[in-house]
């Protein structure tokens, strides 16, 4: 059972455009959340955060919303530049614990 | 970023080898993690260590085993692994339950 679902294997954006990258989740308890990037042949680098008690998190260009209610996080990247085409992964995790669950990824890619 | 470093960065071995690998952090983190990366998969939670203390194991077969000598440092010792470990292995540690950072992998062959 998957708790943390990104359904858009990969999404296409131009330049200067905006991404946004969606991720479901399935379990009430989450209550912190988390957004990576990867290139290949790299370990994950981590983006933006977002605790359960805000709706929204910004730093420069990647803006993180959380819609408790609905189960779901997006991240915005505005405007989306080439060097921003790699995987990006979601990821949650319950209060006091260590263990994070992941999803499968999304595949940007920003067309110049 | 040279914040948690892993190697070797490639490796290749037969289903007889042992070998290790290691992960060093330098970020003054006192958790450090085992993850499991295989393709089209969302990367697989293998070992949790906080203060050296093994916290989770995620039924991860006995074939793979972690060792944390200390906040620092962690290895996970590979012995008759099967071609179906092949993957990538990421190290990443966090301050208690904070964000995790990772290092950049090891990726594994085993023929």
């Amino acid at each position: 059972d998957q708790q943390v679902k990104q359904n858009s294997p990969s999404l296409s954006v131009q330049e200067g455009r905006i991404s946004i990258l969606n991720c479901d989740y399935t379990n009430s308890m989450f209550d912190y959340f988390l957004w990576y990037k990867k290139y290949p042949a790299e370990g994950p680098t981590f983006l933006i955060s977002i605790s359960s008690i805000k709706d929204k998190n910004e730093d420069g260009r990647f803006t993180v919303f959380l819609n408790k209610s609905a189960k779901h996080l997006s991240l915005h990247i505005v405007p989306s530049q080439p060097g921003d085409s790699a995987v990006y992964f979601c990821a949650s995790r319950s209060s006091g614990t260590y263990k994070y669950i992941f999803g499968t990824g999304t595949r940007l890619k920003v067309l110049a | 970023e040279t914040g948690v470093t892993q190697t070797p960065r490639h490796l290749v071995m037969g289903m007889t080898n042992k070998k290790s690998l290691k992960c060093e952090q330098h970020l003054g983190h006192n958790a450090m993690y085992w993850y499991k990366q295989s393709a089209k998969k969302p990367l697989e939670l293998m070992f949790v260590y906080n203060f050296k203390e093994q916290t989770e194991n995620n039924s991860v077969p006995s074939r793979f085993s972690p060792e944390c000598p200390n906040s620092s440092h962690l290895f996970l010792h590979l012995h008759t692994l099967q071609p179906e470990d092949s993957a990538l292995y990421l190290c990443a540690s966090s301050q208690e339950t904070d964000t995790q950072y990772f290092g950049p992998g090891t990726r594994l062959t085993v023929l």
